[in-house]
């Protein structure tokens, strides 16, 4: 069936530095790919997104890159923050449009 | 109102109860989806209702059972649960499937414990 890998599991970094986190997806007909940032307790709440007809979308200090032949994409957060930590959550569209499945999620730390 | 409301945001059920979680929204989106999402883990897709038809059932145990009166509400019935169903129970909508996905929104989510 569907699936979507998401690595690494998880990430600390310092204060200031880049996180990258990369995910790969095996459906083809995706066409859609959300980021979501889940803290403690609260519901994932979308970051980014992308879709299959663009190769890079960046807003400030978040970027997302997609690669529609190697079926991988990745989230790059740039010049971190403390408050940047938390889960953060892969997803690609599948199931013909009608549903998101998950990767696994990656823990980013950053310390100050 | 750009808003998945759930109510109740907390729910605590024994394995002989009867309760339901409820979702509403009033973005005009025409697909509506559960999920169900354990500590540490992704949220894992449950049910996806397209223009309040039930569309997809990811094997989900008949103890939970989905509803869709209208086009902003969905439900979820829950009857005789286990422990292990204990969870976050998230709703999503997003526009109508089939067209260019995008603007999924989450609820704030039901946490269910079932004693």
């Amino acid at each position: 069936g569907e699936n979507v890998e998401q690595h690494p599991s998880t990430l600390s970094v310092q204060e200031g530095d880049s996180a990258v986190i990369k995910c790969t997806y095996s459906d083809s007909a995706s066409n859609y790919f959300p980021w979501y940032k889940q803290e403690l307790g609260k519901r994932p709440q979308l970051i980014i997104d992308i879709r299959s007809n663009v190769g890079e979308k960046k807003d400030q200090r978040i970027a997302v890159t997609l690669n529609k032949t190697a079926k991988h994409f990745s989230l790059h957060i740039t010049e971190t923050q403390p408050e940047d930590s938390a889960v953060y959550f892969c997803a690609a569209s599948t199931k013909a449009g009608t549903a998101l499945i998950f990767g696994k999620g990656t823990t980013l730390s950053v310390s100050s | 109102d750009t808003e998945v409301t759930q109510t109740p945001k907390h729910l605590v059920m024994g394995m002989t109860n009867k309760k339901s979680l409820k979702c509403e929204q009033h973005m005009g989106h025409r697909a509506m989806y559960w999920y169900k999402q354990k500590a540490k883990k992704p949220p894992e897709l449950m049910f996806v209702y397209s223009y309040e038809k039930l569309s997809i059932n990811e094997s989900v145990p008949s103890r939970f059972s989905p509803e869709c009166p209208n086009s902003s509400l969905l439900n979820l019935h829950l009857h005789a649960l286990q422990p292990e169903d204990s969870a976050l129970y998230l709703c999503a909508s997003s526009p109508p499937t089939g067209t260019r996905m995008g603007g999924y929104t989450f609820g704030s989510g039901t946490r269910l414990t079932v004693v």
